[in-house]
């Protein structure tokens, strides 16, 4: 499968915690995007990365969450300190930018968060 | 800004009947709109992408969808239900964002498509 993964597919973690998800794009994708999902909704974007660098940080990424994206390929997603207000599906996706051309976003599977 | 409204959160049609799901959208600029599917414990998946070309945008699976500027509407329909079709389907309005040079996602609600015997 040469789609997007995502590890692990769910956590369920206790309040206060630090939990981290990987992505792993499709290979020849030059750029990243993490949303959250909550129950009933659509996704909402977090974050972006093109290569290596990221580009643009939602509003609802407070300063628990951070992302990473060292040698742009592989990227993760880290929250500290847990809250019950965290848990949510948290999505990657990833696509190919080449010059003014922006092509879809492709989603993987999605790591279910549950904190207690 | 824009926005996606998707007018119905559960829709039930019976097997072998068509489906329609309705959304509308707001952008000041020029739109691309796109229809994902997302099936449980499944990734979002791309059903069709409307980027200003024809109107009538034709997808996986039978669906299809018809860009309405006058009505700033983007409806998906397919001719005939199948059982596989239940899942939930996400109407996407994506707009450029010149400082960062990301293409904004915007997702509506989700309608949720049933499908009975």
């Amino acid at each position: 499968d040469t789609g997007v993964s995502q590890d692990p597919r769910h956590k369920i973690t206790k309040r206060g915690q630090n939990v981290t998800f990987r992505c792993d794009p499709i290979s020849e994708h030059n750029r990243l995007y993490w949303y959250r999902q909550t129950l009933g909704q659509g996704p909402e974007f977090l974050t972006y990365f093109q290569n290596e660098a990221q580009l643009e940080k939602s509003r609802l990424l407070s300063d628990r969450f951070s992302a990473e994206r060292p040698k742009g390929s592989f990227s993760t997603l880290e929250i500290q300190r847990t809250e019950q207000g965290d848990s949510a599906m948290y999505l990657c996706a990833s696509s190919l930018t080449r010059g003014d051309l922006s092509y879809e976003q492709y989603f993987g599977p999605g790591t279910r968060l549950t904190v207690t | 800004a824009q926005s996606v409204t998707q007018l119905d959160s559960h829709v039930s049609v019976s097997e072998g009947t068509p489906v329609l799901l309705r959304c509308n959208y707001s952008s000041s600029y020029s739109p691309s709109l796109f229809w994902y599917v997302q099936h449980p414990n499944k990734g979002l998946q791309l059903l069709l992408k409307y980027t200003s070309a024809a109107t009538l945008v034709k997808g996986i699976n039978g669906f299809e969808a018809e860009f309405k500027k006058s009505e700033t509407s983007f409806h998906l329909t397919k001719p005939s239900a199948h059982m596989s079709d239940a899942a939930e389907y996400f109407c996407v309005v994506s707009v450029p964002r010149g400082d960062t040079g990301r293409r904004a996602l915007t997702f509506g609600s989700g309608t949720r498509l049933q499908v009975q015997p």
